[in-house]
């Protein structure tokens, strides 16, 4: 069960959109739509922002948007805003009832 | 508003078993699976494993022969083990909920999460 396939780091200047990749395998991403994001500020517990590939849970702000294609789920952050500096995780269900996390993606906003 | 409020020794030698509780306030514990996840330091998020309120587990292979992850319905609390422990355990380690079924109203990801707990394995 290999990690999935972030980019260690992603930035962008206060209203610009940026999009965070993460690719899988067919044993994973590429063969459930059960991919999740989350966001984790230093110190803290990581955050849900994203579910089931492109669901957004109550209270999450709607610049934040995901998609899937093939082996690779993608998150998008519209309008960037300082708060939105953080790491960012994907995680996918994959084969024999196992979850499997991304790298993770440090964003900077200049 | 549910909460999980985790606890369990902060160090431990090489070879020790570490062992974790979380428990659950304000909320269902049957409908759930309930995890474990790890964060070295300035390392990303790993998948320990779950187990569902039946007791019904599964874990990430490559730390499966070292985990044991138990539940205690009575109490709304699960826990972890994790023996013969070494450096490279050294982490943070989160509890985390996430539904049984997609069809259930709660985001069918890891939505609730415990405030973490460091575990430092040193000799």
């Amino acid at each position: 069960q290999s990690a999935l396939t972030q980019p260690a780091s992603v930035s962008g200047s206060p209203g610009q959109s940026i999009t965070i990749s993460c690719t899988g395998t067919s044993s994973d991403a590429g063969s459930y739509n059960l991919v999740s994001w989350y966001q984790q500020h230093p110190g803290k517990a990581p955050k849900l922002i994203i579910y089931e590939g492109s669901k957004r849970p109550s209270g999450v702000s709607n610049r934040f948007s995901a998609s899937k294609s093939g082996n690779t789920a993608s998150l998008t952050i519209s309008g960037l805003q300082a708060e939105d500096e953080a790491d960012y995780y994907c995680c996918s269900y994959a084969t024999s009832r196992t979850w499997v996390f991304g790298g993770g993606t440090k964003l900077t906003v200049l | 508003q549910v909460q999980l409020q985790q606890w369990g020794a902060g160090l431990l030698k090489p070879s020790e078993t570490l062992s974790l509780t979380c428990a659950v306030y304000g909320g269902s514990f049957s409908g759930y699976c309930w995890n474990w996840i790890r964060q070295p330091p300035g390392k990303g998020l790993e998948w320990i494993g779950e187990i569902n309120h039946s007791g019904s587990t599964n874990y990430n292979p490559s730390l499966k022969s070292r985990v044991t992850i138990s539940v205690d319905t009575s109490k709304s609390q699960f826990s972890l083990e994790l023996s013969s422990v070494t450096a490279a355990d050294t982490a943070v380690y989160y509890c985390a909920r996430r539904p049984s079924t997609s069809w259930s109203p709660d985001p069918f990801a890891m939505g609730v999460w415990g405030q973490g707990t460091t575990v430092t394995v040193s000799s």
